[in-house]
């Protein structure tokens, strides 16, 4: 079964420093990975997603993520942190063709992001 | 086309009432979702349909929960008897068949609160 941790629920950061949210996954078949971003009261917006294509995936407004197998990772990362980055976070993984559930999402619990001036 | 459209954006009832939400998907998408989110958690997969048919309930959609996707377009989300438990924001996306979660567009999400 499918699984995503995300260690950190918490994470501050000064304005202008770099952003690291750290994502693993457990997954049986070679999976596909999201990242979602939630503003409050807002819906989720995907930020990047991996599958199976390269492994540094670039997404929007400056994030990135690498896939790393070994590590069975998929850590966020954005050079400079920017006021409008203060949200809620979500790693995701799809069990999408590995004969269980078509097409779901299993989320992270998510990890807040605060950005301080 | 607007993207996902989900009504009413806040929903306050009070216990034992039922309740009932609508989501309006992408109009070529034929793959609609529900997920739940409550608070200091992550979304968590109810359903979804494939044009009308239902092809996938999870175990959290308990015999109070009914959902319904009639003639493939917006689809209905119901609560019976409602519990404080239920309280959430119930998140629907939508997605193109051949494309699943990799296609999705979500809403902004009903927030019900059961007082």
């Amino acid at each position: 079964a499918q699984s995503v941790t995300q260690l950190d629920s918490h994470v501050s950061v000064s304005e202008g420093t770099p952003v690291l949210l750290r994502c693993n996954y457990s997954s049986s078949y070679s999976p596909s990975l999201f990242w979602y971003v939630q503003h409050p009261n807002k819906g989720l917006q995907l930020l990047l997603k991996y599958t199976s294509a390269a492994t540094l995936v670039k997404g929007i407004n400056g994030f990135e993520a690498e896939f790393k197998k070994s590590e069975t990772s998929f850590h966020l990362t954005k050079p400079s942190a920017h006021m409008s980055d203060a949200a809620e976070y979500f790693c995701a993984v799809s069990g999408e063709g590995n004969g269980g559930s078509q097409g779901n999402l299993i989320f992270g619990k998510g990890t807040k992001l605060s950005v301080k001036p | 086309d607007t993207g996902v459209s989900q009504n009413p954006r806040h929903k306050i009832t009070k216990r034992g009432q039922n309740v009932t939400f609508r989501c309006d998907p992408i109009s070529e998408h034929n793959r609609l979702y529900w997920y739940r989110q409550t608070l200091g958690q992550g979304p968590e997969f109810l359903t979804y349909f494939q044009n009308e048919a239902q092809l996938e309930k999870s175990r959290l959609l308990s015999d109070r929960f009914s959902a319904e996707r009639p003639k493939g377009s917006f689809s209905t989300l119901e609560i019976q008897r409602t519990e404080q438990g239920d309280s959430a924001m119930y998140l629907c996306a939508s997605s193109a068949r051949d494309r699943g979660p990799r296609g999705y567009t979500f809403g902004s999400g009903t927030r019900l609160t059961v007082v």
